[in-house]
């Protein structure tokens, strides 16, 4: 079985620019989360999707964020303009339907995004 | 504002010891503990999850959950150079999402042969 992926695994850019993140969890999974790790600090809630919905976008740091989950398959996170302070390590990771199981998130490999 | 509160080490044992990875959480509500293994550059892998007071082991690998001291512990038997990792503390949190996690910022562990 698959697991979750993220595309791509690194990204440098300028500031201002705008990046895409991709995260393509694993099939079947209806819960999808977004991280951030800045350096330094501890791994940070941004937002749950059950399936193509919102459940929670309490951690969206600004509205400089928008995420997406069409279809409730894959997601996107993108960052328009980038800051200096977006630089961190987006993670992804998904979750079977609630109920199902005790819900273990698992994660992807993250996408490391770099402000210039 | 939910914290989880970890020693970021580095912790270090020698092989074949026990270690013994320390975690605190400020919720008192919280129900659901993880413990996650993050190899340099690699995705968090949950290695434990823990719900009720007491022990739960799971191999080398022993949970321990304090609920009344707000407090979750990991312990690692007959530790090896493949167990050094960073070891992440999470905790669950229903007050918001159905699930989200609230992470500490983790123990860097290394085993030295």
């Amino acid at each position: 079985e698959a697991g979750v992926t993220q595309f791509p695994s690194h990204s440098v850019i300028e500031k201002g620019q705008t990046v895409t993140l991709r995260c393509d969890p694993i099939s079947g999974h209806d819960n999808l989360y977004w991280y951030r790790r800045v350096m330094g600090k501890e791994i940070k809630f941004l937002l749950h999707f059950v399936k193509e919905s919102k459940q929670d976008e309490s951690g969206m740091p600004n509205n400089r964020f928008l995420a997406e989950r069409t279809g409730g398959t894959y997601s996107t996170l993108k960052v328009q303009p980038a800051e200096l302070e977006d630089s961190g390590v987006y993670f992804c990771a998904s979750s079977q339907p609630t109920g199902t199981s005790y819900n273990e998130q698992f994660f992807g490999p993250g996408t490391r995004l770099t402000v210039l | 504002q939910k914290e989880v509160e970890q020693n970021s080490g580095p912790l270090s044992v020698p092989e074949g010891a026990i270690a013994s990875l320390n975690c605190t959480y400020s919720d008192r509500g919280s129900q659901s503990f993880f413990w996650y293994r993050q190899y340099s550059g690699k995705s968090p892998e949950l290695i434990m999850f823990i719900y009720s007071n007491g022990d739960k082991e799971d191999g080398r690998f022993t949970a321990q959950l304090n609920k009344a001291s707000q407090y979750v512990s990991l312990l690692i038997r007959d530790s090896q150079p493949s167990d050094s990792a960073t070891y992440l503390c999470a905790v669950k949190d229903y007050g918001g999402s159905q699930g989200n996690l609230i992470f500490g910022k983790g123990t860097k562990l290394s085993v030295k042969p």
